[in-house]
């Protein structure tokens, strides 16, 4: 089963805007990672942020994590028609070699 | 960095025949692989575990004779789907662990599926 959900479910935005999409989570985590991807491929992943992290930067991309709220965010800057994608979000659980549980997807579209 | 294969990236086959997938680790030894499924406009959904010289770990719901799983070395693992029926049309996502002290999960690129 999904471990949380992401919203929004989807959002469309035009080309230099920002995009922000949310992930929430039910367990205690050991990292929570962001992937993109476009349709109908693979994933690519983006960014991983570690349960004593707050906040982290890669580019255009910023995640934030708030463990007691179980939360995370993606801020996409100064989105790019490329950056069209769906977004999914990923925990793993501590001490655990279970595989990655994803959330349920925001789909982006940037309209150029 | 590390690099997980998939083949076939595509595969379309006729419905009550069996179709097997390939996942690869290039260049790190996998003693655990997952395999996810994804439905158009869905998130991916773990199916099984595929752990290396041992047999599968299936998630609930995930018929084990129907998707069959062999983890025959530490750097494959292999999905087929018996008796292949549309509704077993999806995209099948493996990744692998690597178990070299990262246990970092690194994702192929995936399998589109289509039964006719």
């Amino acid at each position: 089963s999904q471990q949380g959900e992401e919203d929004p479910q989807a959002l469309s935005i035009q080309e230099g805007e920002n995009a922000t999409m949310n992930c929430s989570y039910k367990t205690s985590i050991n990292n929570l990672q962001w992937y993109r991807q476009n349709s109908g491929r693979g994933l690519v992943h983006l960014i991983l942020i570690r349960s004593n992290e707050r906040e982290k930067h890669s580019g255009r991309l910023r995640v934030t994590l708030d463990t007691s709220k179980k939360s995370s965010s993606l801020l996409i800057t100064a989105s790019r028609a490329a950056d069209t994608a769906s977004y999914f979000c990923a925990t793993a659980i501590p001490k655990s070699r279970r595989a990655l549980t994803f959330g349920s997807g925001t789909r982006l579209q940037v309209q150029p | 960095g590390a690099v997980v294969s998939q083949h076939p990236s595509w595969v379309i086959c006729k419905s009550g025949t069996s179709v097997k997938i390939e996942c690869r680790s290039l260049d790190f030894q996998a003693t655990t692989m997952f395999w996810y499924r994804q439905f158009p406009k869905q998130s991916l959904m773990l199916m099984a575990t595929s752990n290396e010289g041992s047999k599968a770990t299936y998630e609930q719901g995930v018929e084990k004779d129907k998707f069959l799983i062999n983890h025959a070395s530490l750097t494959l693992s292999t999905l087929t789907v018996t008796s292949a029926h549309p509704e077993d049309s999806s995209f099948y996502i493996c990744s692998a662990r690597d178990s070299g002290g990262t246990y970092e999960q690194y994702f192929g690129p995936g399998t589109r599926l289509t039964v006719t």
